[in-house]
């Protein structure tokens, strides 16, 4: 199946500092990528819809000034937390997808701790 | 939007029962209906997924079945076993490169 991956798997930030996440599609160009967050015991919440070469679709009560999003390229999206706080703390989840007709693939997770 | 509702929040069975989680939706646009299955701090895992066009679908002890007409899908797990135990979500989207809607999810326990 395809793969995607996701850099890096946890880290650690002081408050007020930005974090960048990496979710590439290592096998397959992906038109569509999803980010996902995930609050410990919750489910998982979109928080935007990124395709390539045009600006994120973010969902309603996500700010897109802090949650910047990036697909510059059929294989790479980026997620950037700026100014981030203990309440950005949680497991943030990309999917990628090329074909309405096939699943989303998910990457294996970051899981953030702002402290 | 979409609206996607899962019960129940916790499930547990005896090793060799059956396990039914069962989830409604409300966007009647919603046409590919996927299952997830995830263990502590690990990535969502498709387990089976079904479109519209189908009523039914089953892949060995899994199976799942679609009512367009009232909105709702259901997962049955068969001969279930301790490793089956995780949390397991329903999703809903109108296919399969748009946003998933996500249940609240079950947390499965099967008792040896």
């Amino acid at each position: 199946g395809a793969v995607v991956s996701q850099h890096p798997s946890w880290v650690i930030c002081k408050s007020g500092t930005s974090v960048k996440i990496e979710c590439r599609s290592l096998d397959f160009q992906a038109t569509t990528m999803f980010w996902y967050r995930q609050f410990p015991k919750q489910s998982l919440m979109l928080m935007a819809t990124s395709n390539e070469g045009s600006k994120a679709t973010y969902e309603q009560g996500v700010e897109k000034d802090k949650f910047l999003i990036n697909h510059a390229s059929l294989t790479l999206s980026t997620l950037t937390v700026t100014s981030a706080h203990p309440e950005d703390s949680s497991f943030y989840i990309c999917s990628a997808s090329w074909d309405r007709v096939r699943e989303q693939y998910f990457g294996p997770g970051t899981r953030l701790t702002v402290t | 939007g979409e609206n996607v509702e899962q019960h129940p929040s916790t499930l547990s069975v005896q090793e060799g029962d059956s396990a039914v989680i069962k989830c409604t939706y409300s966007d009647s646009a919603s046409n590919y209906f996927p299952w997830y299955k995830q263990e502590l701090g690990k990535r969502p895992q498709l387990i089976i997924d079904i479109r519209s066009n189908v009523g039914e679908k089953k892949d060995q002890r899994i199976a799942v079945t679609l009512n367009k007409t009232a909105k709702h899908f259901s997962l049955h797990i068969t001969e279930t076993q301790p490793e089956d135990s995780a949390v397991y979500f329903c999703a809903a989207s109108f296919s399969g490169n748009t946003p998933l809607v996500f249940g609240k999810g079950t947390r499965l326990s099967v008792i040896a």
